[in-house]
């Protein structure tokens, strides 16, 4: 059974600082790995998806590296802003393409 | 495209009554799924369908949890007799096969 684990559970940091954010998984054997935002009592806001050919993407300010070896992905947010705040989760899709998500990170970007 | 709709937003019941949810896919998505989440988790998958044919249902999904996508379109989820643990935020999320998941606002569902 796929396991997804992120850390650290949650983070607050002064605006302008560059995060790195962790997510792991038990199972090598994945489709792809997504990661997503979600603001409190909302969904939640697809950020970048990695097939598992892929190493990285990126979008804007944010960057997501994949090693499915070591089963491993890492966000990185460049100069974190205040509106950055939200819990970030990452979810792992493997060949019977049923997600498993992780429990997130929660993070406060104060001014 | 306006996106992945849920309705209604909020519903509130009572113990031992039945409610339905509906979801309504972006429309060139083929897959739908239901996922189910409480305060502090990730969302737990509960369902999915490609098309009209329901794939794969979790063991979450006890007899008294039903969803149906009748013509591949919209979806709906049906709780039976709710019970008070039932109350979660349910999310439904559609998408092109094995590409990136558009979810829904959810429902947030509260057994009293």
């Amino acid at each position: 059974k796929q396991e997804v684990t992120q850390i650290p559970a949650a983070l607050s940091v002064p605006e302008g600082e560059n995060l790195v954010l962790n997510c792991s998984f038990t199972d090598s054997a994945i489709y792809n790995l997504q990661w997503f935002r979600q603001d409190p009592g909302k969904g939640l806001t697809s950020l970048l998806l990695i097939q598992s050919s892929q190493r990285e993407q990126t979008s804007g300010r944010l960057n997501a590296s994949l090693d499915k070896s070591s089963g491993r992905s890492t966000l990185y947010i460049a100069a974190s802003q205040p509106g950055d705040s939200a819990t970030y989760l990452c979810a792992v899709q493997g060949g019977s393409y049923i997600p498993t998500f992780g429990r997130g990170t929660s993070l406060i970007v104060h001014p | 495209d306006t996106g992945v709709s849920q309705n209604p937003r909020h519903k509130i019941t009572k113990r031992g009554q039945n409610v339905t949810f509906r979801c309504d896919p972006i429309s060139e998505h083929n897959r739908l799924y239901w996922y189910r989440q409480t305060l502090g988790q990730g969302p737990e998958f509960l369902t999915y369908f490609q098309n009209e044919a329901q794939l794969e249902k979790s063991r979450l999904l006890s007899d008294r949890f039903s969803a149906e996508r009748p013509k591949g379109s919209f979806s709906t989820l049906e709780i039976q007799r709710t019970e008070q643990g039932d109350s979660a935020m349910y999310l439904c999320a559609s998408s092109e096969m094995g590409d990136t998941q558009y979810f829904g606002p959810g429902t947030r569902l509260t057994v009293l």
